[in-house]
Formats: structure tokens, sequence, C-alpha cells
């Protein structure tokens, strides 16, 4: 069975300040890896996507994630924060091999103060 | 929100009484998903469809059904609805090849049950 451990429930940053939200998951089999973001009354918006290929992934909004298979990371990453940027964040995984369904963790919301 | 409609977006219902849930799309994707969202769960995978008339159960179907009589429409049904059912249901669409197993999300449809 898989599952997604996100080590944050909240993370109060201040503005311009450089944020990660950690991400650890696991898995017996190959898996993608996504992140989400949702803002206040809405739905989820993807952020960025790992499926193959190189580690490090470039999402919008000036995020970043890289994976990590040793470690079974999948840490979320930005260099200087906006407080547009303050919303939930969720980390999920998803069998590789199956129909696409999604396993995500309790999420982190991230707080940007002015 | 992708061409997905969640119908309605709000309802306060009683205990013991049905609901269903409408989930709408217009990008003809193989694949429907019903998830809730609870604080401290993140998202939670209720049923899934990968084509019409063929559904599967995810990690919290008890007490719920789903049906999928066209490729656009995917239902969600608590047959006597209960408290602990009280939360807010995203509707999810996915498919294979260009889409890259991405899900895109509804807007949500927050369920009250008094």
């Amino acid at each position: 069975a898989q599952s997604v451990t996100q080590l944050d429930s909240q993370v109060p940053v201040f503005e311009e300040a450089p944020v990660e939200l950690r991400c650890n998951y696991s898995s017996s089999v190959s898996v993608y890896l996504f992140w989400y973001v949702q803002y206040p009354n809405q739905g989820l918006q993807l952020l960025l996507k790992y499926l193959s290929g190189s580690t490090l992934v470039k999402g919008i909004n000036g995020f970043e994630a890289e994976f990590n298979k040793s470690q079974t990371s999948f840490h979320l990453r930005k260099p200087s924060v906006h407080i547009s940027d303050t919303a939930e964040y969720f980390c999920a995984v998803s069998d590789a091999g199956g129909y696409n369904k999604l396993i995500f963790g309790a999420g982190t919301r991230l707080a940007v103060h002015p | 929100d992708a061409g997905i409609t969640q119908s309605p977006r709000h309802k306060v219902t009683e205990t013991g009484t049905p609901v269903t849930l409408r989930c709408h799309q217009t990008e003809n994707h193989r694949y429907m998903y019903w998830y809730r969202q609870d604080p401290g769960h993140g998202l939670r995978l209720i049923h899934y469809s990968y084509g019409v008339k063929d559904t599967d159960k995810g990690e919290v179907s008890d007490g719920y059904s789903v049906s999928r009589s066209k490729t656009e429409d995917f239902l969600l049904t608590l047959e006597s609805a209960t408290s602990s059912q009280t939360s807010v249901y995203f509707c999810a669409i996915s498919d294979r090849g260009s889409a890259k197993n991405i899900q895109y999300f509804g807007a949500g449809t927050r369920l009250s049950v008094l």
C-alpha cells in the first residue's frame, strides 16, 4: 500500500523568504508524484509533477521540487515567497501502472506574512 | 476548473436522507474520481470510474455508491446520510496519453449533514 507523509501541518514564513514544504512517500512500486495547491474555497490546482526523467521538476508560480528515490522524498521549494502563495499544499502519489488513483498527504498550510 | 462542473455547490441535509452529488465533464476523459476532504486527512478516494458502467471502490467507500451511465457524468450517492459524511466532496478527471496521468479537479461540493 502507498502512503504520503507531509512532515509539517503549518509553515509560517515572511514574505520574500525561501520556503521548503516536506513530503515523504512509501510505495513498493514505481510511482508518479504531484504537488497540488488549494486556495481558500477553491478546488485543487496542479503545481508540478514528476513522472520520469530529470529529478528536479519546475512548476508554476516559481515552485520546484526534487525527487529523491533513495530517501523517498519529494520536497517542494520556492526561493522567495509572496503573500499570494498563502494556501494549502498537498503532496500526492499515484501508482505508475494503475488507474491514476491519487493518495494524498494531509496537507501543509503555508502562511506568508508581510 | 478544466471543464468540470459539480452540483450542487452547497447542500444541507438531515441524517437519514438520500443525497446525490453530480459531476459533469466536457473533456471526454476516461477516468473520473470522487474524493472527500476532511481536516487532517487531506483528500481520500471514495470511488472511481475507468469507463461507462465501470466503477470500483476507493479507501473510504462505505456508505457511498456511484454510477456512470455516460462518459460525461459521474454520480455519487449517499443512500442514508450520516453526520460523519459532512465534508467537502471533490470530483476529478484524468486520461492517459498526452494528459500524462494528471488529475484535474472540480470546485467542490460542501455537504452538511445535520
